[in-house]
């Protein structure tokens, strides 16, 4: 089965400082990459995804990811982060032919102003 | 358009009560799931669907069930609640399964659970 690693559980970091969270998983073959955002007290909510094509995909609100297979990760980047980017990140990734979507422990970001 | 709808929001049970947490979705998605959200433990799958009448086990299935007799409703069923399932419950929906979900899921916004 695959599994979903994310580091640094909780971040903190001051406004405008640069973001990078951390995401690798296990699986060798095809996948279906994902972040997800959650703000306080809110569901969860795509942030970016990949499939195929272009490994650096640019997803809503400033935030990019970069696909790297030989290295089995999925980064999500940010380089100018605001206060209201405070919010749990969950890197999500789904192997081809599988029905099940694996999500990973979570990043808790916490941006002071 | 309402997406996906989750209820209770909160929710307090004895421990050995049975529930029924509910969802529903009306974007006429044929894949629907469950996920748990405990602390530091990220999401956890505990049951899925493809489409009416199709079910399937997820990561931590032990202690719900799940039943799919229409497009639009999945209800969880807690058996015999636990304080181990105290949580918060999300469900989530998807035109096609995970691999062709080009706009990912759609996520209700929870219940959480206590089990005393």
């Amino acid at each position: 089965a695959q599994s979903v690693s994310q580091h640094n559980h909780h971040v903190i970091l001051s406004e405008a400082a640069s973001l990078e969270l951390g995401c690798n998983y296990s699986y060798g073959g095809t996948v279906n990459l994902f972040w997800y955002v959650q703000y306080p007290g809110q569901h969860l909510q795509l942030l970016l995804k990949y499939f195929s094509g272009d490994p650096l995909v640019k997803g809503i609100k400033g935030f990019e990811a970069e696909f790297i297979k030989s290295k089995f990760s999925f980064n999500l980047r940010k380089p100018s982060v605001q206060w209201s980017d405070t919010a749990e990140y969950f890197c999500a990734v789904n192997t081809y032919g599988n029905n099940r979507l694996a999500f990973g422990k979570g990043n808790q970001v916490v941006v002071i102003p | 358009n309402a997406g996906v709808t989750q209820t209770p929001k909160f929710q307090v049970l004895k421990t050995g009560q049975s529930m029924t947490l509910q969802c529903a979705q009306d974007m006429n998605h044929e894949y629907m799931s469950w996920y748990r959200q405990d602390p530091g433990m990220g999401l956890r799958l505990i049951h899925y669907s493809v489409g009416a009448g199709i079910t399937d086990q997820g990561e931590v299935p032990n202690g719900y069930n799940v039943s799919r007799s229409t497009t639009e409703d999945f209800p969880l069923r807690l058996l015999s609640a636990a304080p181990s399932q105290t949580s918060v419950y999300f469900c989530a929906s998807s035109k096609d399964g995970p691999e062709l979900a080009n706009y990912g899921y759609t996520f209700g916004s929870g219940t959480r659970l206590t089990v005393v």
